[in-house]
């Protein structure tokens, strides 16, 4: 079965330092989402991506985050200058069409720890 | 989106079936209920979706109250590996979904 891919599993960087989030999404899909949840509470929606463009953001997604896919297969999520409050797990999504009969799928995430 | 609400927890046992309920009473005629889970601190887990007519898969079934004020996500024969945290959910089609806290479902041997 399709998987998203998600690396690294766990980082772990200092305040104030630039991280990289990367995801592979499936081949075919079009969509392409994040997703953080932080440690105990409710996952989040972040951004969501398609033809090359934002087409949503929530207020969480601020000028300290930014989304690309630079080839045709990677999709990033980077944060521009980590904070404590940006620990969390961060998913990436990715679906074929918008409300696909198939929902969404989720990679398994990358656990971001700021020190 | 409609807000939707679920019970913290529920129990049951390996074997028998799984009934999770969902209120979203302020959801929209072209909004679909979603049902996704979480195990773990895994990626949540697409289950099923439905509008107005009850859908089954090979995961799960979903019922749907005909005046769509109400849901239930019917896990047919439960097994450890179900134990999780369920979400209903809801979309209109926009490109995101509001996750509420969700039913902790633990599935007991």
């Amino acid at each position: 079965e399709p998987e998203v891919t998600q690396t690294p599993s766990h980082q772990v960087t200092q305040m104030g330092q630039e991280v990289i989030l990367r995801c592979v999404p499936i081949s075919n899909h079009l969509y392409f989402y994040w997703y953080r949840q932080i440690l105990g509470q409710k996952v989040e929606f972040l951004v969501s991506f398609y033809n090359n463009e934002i087409s949503e953001k929530s207020e969480i997604f601020d000028d300290q985050f930014s989304v690309e896919r630079p080839d045709g297969s990677n999709f990033t999520l980077k944060i521009r200058s980590t904070k404590l409050e940006d620990s969390a797990m961060y998913f990436c999504a990715s679906s074929e069409v918008l409300g696909a009969n198939y929902g969404y799928t989720f990679g398994s995430g990358t656990r971001l720890t700021v020190v | 989106d409609a807000k939707t609400t679920q019970p913290t927890s529920m129990d049951c046992a390996e074997g028998r079936a799984a009934n999770l309920p969902c209120n979203h009473s302020t959801i929209s005629g072209n909004e679909y209920v979603y049902w996704y889970r979480q195990i773990h601190s895994q990626g949540p887990q697409y289950i099923i979706h439905g509008l107005k007519n009850n859908e089954t898969n090979e995961m799960a079934s979903l019922i749907i109250t005909e005046d769509r004020k109400s849901s239930t996500l019917i896990l047919p024969h439960a097994t450890l590996r179900d134990t999780a945290v369920y979400y209903c959910t809801s979309t209109s089609g926009t490109y995101k979904y509001i996750f509420g806290t969700g039913t902790r479902l633990k599935v007991l041997a």
